[in-house]
């Protein structure tokens, strides 16, 4: 098993529409948790962090579920400029971060 | 601040050559990460440096793979010899303790 899993998707969804994508995470003692995002061509960069009491960051939020090891990310009012992958991503500390594959958003005008 | 720097940023090579990639991380960054990414595998870590040294290289894929870093500001990672199954974006990143990391904008390799 992965340690962090993901809907591959791809999302296909309407400008202004929200969208959810989901993470499940196996190690138990991992301690942060991060959304990147990927566009096509181009490197990772990080959106957020996670924390426990769930976060907000404009039409941004994000989730975290420790007792199910579950991470989320709620994008409102989807734009075009949203389109991209999505990592999911945790930490165990002063270890590497560990990726997940990714989902895919396309946000169609 | 300039980011993480690789090169080159395209690299085209024929089976059996020699490949070196380059990575300049962010000054003052005491930890670099080297990976590789593929539409069917994702983002997989190859090997990382703490402070210059190697901590973990168990993802090299084989004899064929090594990593260096002289120092605080440079690493290379070397492919020798190339094969086909090595065409993949490899992405250099860079950070302090366990603060955000960076990502350098990649080399993509195509073997021939």
């Amino acid at each position: 098993r992965k340690e962090v899993e993901q809907d591959p998707g791809p999302f296909n969804v309407p400008e202004g529409a929200t969208v959810a994508f989901n993470c499940t995470y196996s190690n138990s003692a991992s301690q942060s948790f991060f959304w990147y995002r990927q566009d096509c061509r181009k490197e990772p960069k990080l959106l957020m962090s996670v924390y426990s009491s769930g976060n907000e960051d404009g039409r941004f939020t994000a989730q975290l579920n420790r007792a199910s090891q579950y991470i989320s990310l709620l994008i409102r009012d989807s734009k075009l400029s949203d389109s991209a992958t999505y990592l999911c991503v945790v930490n165990r500390g002063n270890t590497p971060l560990v990726f997940g594959k990714g989902t895919r958003l396309s946000v169609i005008a | 601040d300039a980011g993480v720097i690789q090169s080159p940023r395209h690299e085209v090579t024929e089976m059996g050559q020699e490949v070196t990639l380059r990575c300049k991380p962010i000054s003052g960054h005491d930890y670099l990460f080297w990976y590789r990414q593929t539409m069917m595998r994702g983002l997989e870590l190859l090997i990382y440096f703490n402070n210059n040294v190697p901590i973990d290289d168990s993802g090299m894929p084989e004899d064929r793979f090594s990593a260096k870093m002289p120092n605080a500001s440079f690493s290379t990672l070397k492919i020798q010899p190339s094969e086909p199954r090595d065409s993949a974006v490899y992405f250099c990143a860079s950070r302090i303790k366990i603060d955000t990391q960076y990502f350098g904008p990649g080399t993509r390799l195509t073997v021939l």
